[in-house]
């Protein structure tokens, strides 16, 4: 089986702009997680999609939002970008909620 | 809500060493406890987990982890490492009930393994 991809690896956005992060997870899996990683605050954990709802959602502005689709891969999104969004974003699918999770290579976003 | 506090930064050891990895967590109700490495520009893999049983836990690679509930620990150890284990290790806990997949993750620890 492929494992959970994320397009694209590198992103350079500008301060203000917006921002949206695809991830493709193991098929079969019908749990999608997105968490922040910074050397300042670690890994942190976004919010969790299953079966296209919001099961979980960690303590983020609004400006970070994200989606499923009925094929189980899911956007996030981060509006008016700010400097302090600069992070790996890392998506990790799994079969279930609660399960064991895959992660994929991430996504390194920079805003300048 | 759960916390977990991985007590080195840093680890360096030489080829061939024992080395341990420190992990403490705070939490008010049960937990499932996992171990992830991350090598550079890579995701995390999953070296091992506790999720109830027994408390010695052998994950991939030769690591084995302890879960302790009275001193809430789940240090992680391998008796002989190679240069290939150089990599950052993190601890990671979620809500055995409640938390669905959220998992709540210590800062990391750099293990270096020296010739």
């Amino acid at each position: 089986k492929a494992g959970v991809t994320q397009t694209p690896r590198y992103l350079i956005k500008t301060r203000g702009q917006q921002v949206t992060l695809s991830c493709s997870p193991i098929s079969g899996h019908r749990s999608v997680s997105w968490y922040q990683q910074t050397p300042g605050q670690g890994l942190q954990f976004l919010f969790e999609y299953f079966s296209e709802t919001q099961r979980n959602k960690g303590n983020f502005p609004g400006r970070f939002s994200g989606r499923q689709f009925s094929n189980s891969r899911s956007e996030m999104n981060v509006s008016t970008l700010e400097l302090g969004d600069s992070a790996l974003y890392l998506c990790a699918s799994s079969p279930r909620t609660g399960g064991k999770q895959y992660f994929g290579p991430g996504t390194r976003l920079t805003v300048t | 809500a759960q916390s977990v506090t991985q007590l080195d930064s840093q680890v360096p050891v030489f080829e061939e060493a024992p080395v341990e990895l420190r992990c403490n967590y705070s939490s008010s109700v049960s937990v499932y406890l996992f171990w992830y490495v991350q090598y550079p520009n890579q995701g995390l893999q999953l070296l091992l987990k506790y999720l109830s049983g027994s408390t010695l836990v052998k994950g991939i690679n030769g690591f084995e982890a302890e879960f302790n509930k009275s001193q809430t620990s789940f240090h992680l150890r391998k008796p002989s490492v190679h240069i290939s284990d150089t990599a950052e290790y993190f601890c990671a806990v979620s809500e055995a009930e409640t938390s669905g997949s959220r998992l709540t993750f210590g800062e990391g620890t750099q293990l270096t393994v020296n010739p």
